[in-house]
Formats: structure tokens, sequence, C-alpha cells
């Protein structure tokens, strides 16, 4: 039984571009959030995706954007990235979007923008 | 406003050696909290979940309490382990149903010494 999958496990951006990370849920979890965590601190939510739509946001640019696929898995977008974007990038996923309980994490993207 | 405050920041011990740490919150209304470990650069691994009527839950070396009155939570690790040098983070959520709403503290850095 495949835990929650991410890649890339590092990438390194230049001020400017852009960036796509992408998630693959825990078998049979059908909702995937993404948090970005600056080292030092604890994770902070960005958004959640259910159904293939966007259900929750927490407080992030427009520049930060996302998609989830039929099959569940789920993209992290960032546009126009900037120095403060260097972070460590989580994926959760979880049952039917509705409780913490079952959320499990990913073993995070470290996106380091020079 | 919803808070999760944890204590100490960082802590050093020595192998074999027992330790607690603290989570006080402010999260409103309560719902469950959960103690997370992190290894440097990985992705959080839950170790135990307490709702509201819950008072002690153990999982192995590590046992959690929970004071729903006062809000406050603690973690006990006993007899330490080189391996237990992690990060561990109190995550508070306020609605079942609400992504949004869970509360992650900044952790607590722990170091086992030989």
């Amino acid at each position: 039984d495949a835990g929650v999958t991410q890649s890339p496990t590092h990438l390194i951006k230049t001020r400017g571009q852009q960036v796509t990370l992408r998630c693959s849920p825990k078998s049979g979890h059908d909702t995937v959030s993404w948090y970005q965590q600056a080292l030092g601190q604890g994770p902070q939510f960005i958004f959640q995706y259910y159904e293939e739509e966007e259900r929750q946001r927490g407080n992030f640019p427009d520049r930060f954007s996302g998609h989830q696929f039929p099959n569940y898995s789920s993209e992290l977008n960032v546009n126009a990235l900037l120095l403060g974007d260097s972070a460590l990038y989580l994926c959760a996923s979880s049952r039917r979007g509705t409780t913490s309980y079952e959320q499990y994490f990913g073993p995070g993207t470290r996106l380091t923008v020079t | 406003k919803n808070q999760v405050e944890q204590s100490p920041q960082s802590l050093i011990i020595l192998e074999g050696k027992n330790c607690t740490l603290q989570c006080n919150y402010t999260v409103s209304p309560f719902s469950n909290l959960r103690w997370y470990k992190q290894d440097t650069g990985r992705g959080p691994v839950s170790l135990t979940i307490m709702t509201f009527s819950e008072n002690t839950k153990s999982n192995g070396r590590y046992t959690a309490t929970l004071d729903a009155d006062t809000k406050q939570s603690s973690l006990h690790i006993t007899a330490s382990q080189l391996s237990d040098s992690a990060s561990y983070i109190c995550v508070v959520s306020a609605a079942k149903s609400s992504a949004s709403k869970i509360i992650f503290g900044s952790g607590t850095r722990l170091s086992i010494r030989p």
C-alpha cells in the first residue's frame, strides 16, 4: 500500500520562474492538501483539493495555484517565484476531505529559490 | 485568534533519559489534537490523535496527555533513543470539516546525545 508520494525531492529555481510540484495521495484517499513549511517553522496551509476543485484556501497569494486530476493526484504551481518561497512543500492526503484524523503527509519537496 | 504554542523550542537530553514536551492552544471550538514527529527535511508522521474525551494515549514509548479544560497537552518520551532526534509538532483542529482550521505549532526540536 503506497503512501503519499511527492516529486521532485529537491528543486532549485531562479526568482521570477515558475515551478510545478506533484503529489500522489495514499491509496483510498481522495483529498489533497498542500502546506508550505519554512525552516524552523510549522507547516502553513496553502489549499485543499477535493473532486478536482479547490475547496479551501489559506492566506497565500494567487501566485499559488493548484490542480487535482481524476485519479486524485495533485499539482501545486507557483508563479513569479520569490526568494521567500524557498521552503519545504508538503502534500497531505485524506479521505473525503472532512477530517484531519486520517491526514497522511508525503516526504515533501525542498524548493530553493536563488 | 487560533494559536498553538509549543515549549521548549529546543531540547537536548542524553540517550536513555525521559523528556516531556508541552503544547498550549487557544483553538476553538476544539475538535482534536495530534502530535507529529518530523525528521529533518521529511514529512511529519503521526504519533497520537486525541479527541476532547481522551486524557491519555500511548504509542510505544510516546505518551500524550490532554487537558481540555486548561487547553494543554504534553508528549512524554520514555527511555529516549538516538532515533528520537527530530522535531515534534503539535497540531490542533478547530473543526473536523475545515482544513483551514488545522493549526500547527512551530515544533520542539529534540536532540538526543549518546
